[in-house]
């Protein structure tokens, strides 16, 4: 139940265009939903972060939108440029049996020119 | 700059040896946090302290183990090290013990040779 399951394990993505990564959770007690953006040989980065009491949460070209029913939350990046070429997480955490700071296992982007 | 401090940022260190990895956390954070990200691998979560307790522990090896001290800097040490062990360790802190932003520091690249 810990689990948050991402996908697609790396993403390609022209410049301008949008990029789209999916997550998906079990636990119920996960009440907090960031997202990480990681430059090799770096620490991931806070980029944005939503609770499920809001459907969506837009910071400038990142947006994340959340489906508490199905249990899902996804990252959009719009207009994606080079400099966004990075591996990003999702991750959740909450209370009780998720009090514990749980990452999916990554998705490699690459944005082309 | 995430506020958080991670010292050594490289360590290279023969099979069988000690290393001990700082954490300095970001002015006025209670929780630290410890993170080991093997080559190409998502984040897995070792250790949580808040205020010098330990909160949470997840799949950390017996020959780890970590402190957090009454100035709230924290130390993970890594015991009869293997070459398994190489990875990059990395520290974060938050406020609070669960569901409030969490920076992570640059880590400590760990290299057993």
């Amino acid at each position: 139940q810990q689990q948050v399951k991402q996908s697609p394990q790396s993403l390609i993505v022209q410049k301008g265009g949008i990029s789209i990564i999916n997550c998906a959770y079990e636990n119920t007690a996960f009440d907090y939903f960031p997202w990480y953006q990681q430059f090799p040989g770096k620490g991931p980065a806070l980029l944005i972060a939503i609770r499920p009491d809001v459907s969506e949460k837009k910071e400038g070209r990142f947006t994340i939108s959340f489906n508490k029913s199905a249990k899902q939350f996804s990252l959009h990046i719009m207009d994606s440029q080079p400099g966004d070429s990075a591996t990003y997480f999702c991750a959740a955490w909450g209370t009780g049996t998720a009090s514990k700071l749980t990452f999916g296992t990554g998705t490699r982007l690459q944005v082309t020119l | 700059d995430s506020g958080v401090t991670q010292t050594p940022k490289h360590l290279i260190t023969a099979t069988g040896q000690r290393v001990t990895l700082r954490c300095s956390p970001r002015s006025g954070d209670l929780s630290v946090y410890w993170y080991q990200q093997s080559l190409d691998q998502g984040l897995q979560f070792l250790i949580q302290y808040y205020n010098g307790e330990e909160r949470a522990k997840g799949n950390i090896l017996e020959r780890f183990s970590a402190q957090q001290f009454p100035d709230l800097h924290s130390e993970l040490n890594l015991s009869s090290l293997e070459l398994g062990d190489s990875a990059l360790y990395f520290c974060a802190s938050s406020l609070g013990t669960q569901g409030t932003e969490a920076f992570f520091g640059q880590g400590t690249r760990l290299t057993v040779v």
